[in-house]
């Protein structure tokens, strides 16, 4: 009875390719986010989005690429991967209004390998 | 723009110890002030939060920090650790006026000796 799930948990890819990571939340939240944590343990908000409209829209290549079918659910599209683009990437929720103060509940991570 | 240091990349602790996870920021106008545990292999879960009020603020598994506006800190600290307190620490900071927009510090790594 996961609360924030992502799937898949690993992705090992070969550079160039296309992938998507799937975010769901069963939370009735608001608003979703994406972050990336790169092998530094660094970790930075890519996207927000409340009610399916995008908030939040970070400095990231447009090679990245949310979608949100419904407010439970923000995908993240990555075209023509790359090896930087090799890291974990966190998917959130947070009720209500897009207010910092809302509590974030995070998912467990999506590993991605670029080879 | 609001930016936060963890200075202690590390933290080495013997079980039962007191241990305090240092935290700085940096922000021009009023700021929310967090802490996170990532558990290995897990995402985050909030610690505690400061919002307003009183600066002394609790948290959940016996953790506390104290806001001081003074030297810009937001110190985290547990009176005795337990060996399931291993984890990554990450505090992080956002304006009172932003939109959601959370800035996390590089996390410190909090390691527990029997």
């Amino acid at each position: 009875d996961t609360a924030v799930s992502q799937t898949p948990k690993y992705l090992v890819t070969q550079m160039g390719n296309d992938k998507s990571i799937k975010c769901e939340q069963n939370l009735g939240h608001d608003t979703m986010y994406w972050y990336k944590q790169d092998s530094k343990k660094f970790l930075k908000i890519m996207f927000s989005y409340n009610n399916k409209e995008l908030i939040i829209n970070e400095t990231v290549p447009n090679r990245f690429s949310p979608k949100s079918p419904d407010k439970a659910h923000l995908n993240l599209h990555i075209n023509s991967l790359e090896l930087g683009d090799s890291a974990v990437y966190f998917c959130a929720s947070s009720q209500g209004g897009v207010g910092p103060e809302e509590t974030q509940y995070f998912g467990p991570g999506t590993r991605l390998l670029v080879l | 723009a609001q930016s936060v240091t963890q200075l202690d990349s590390q933290v080495p602790v013997f079980e039962e110890a007191p241990v305090e996870l240092r935290c700085n920021y940096s922000s021009s106008v009023s700021v929310y002030l967090f802490w996170y545990v990532q558990y290995p292999n897990q995402g985050l879960q909030l610690l505690l939060k400061y919002l307003s009020g009183s600066t002394l603020v609790k948290g959940i598994n016996g953790f506390e920090a104290e806001f001081n506006k003074s030297q810009t800190s937001f110190h985290l600290r547990k009176p005795s650790v337990h060996i399931s307190d291993t984890a990554e620490y990450f505090c992080a900071v956002s304006e009172v006026s932003s939109a959601s927009k959370i800035i996390f510090g590089s996390g410190t790594r909090l390691s527990i000796r029997p």
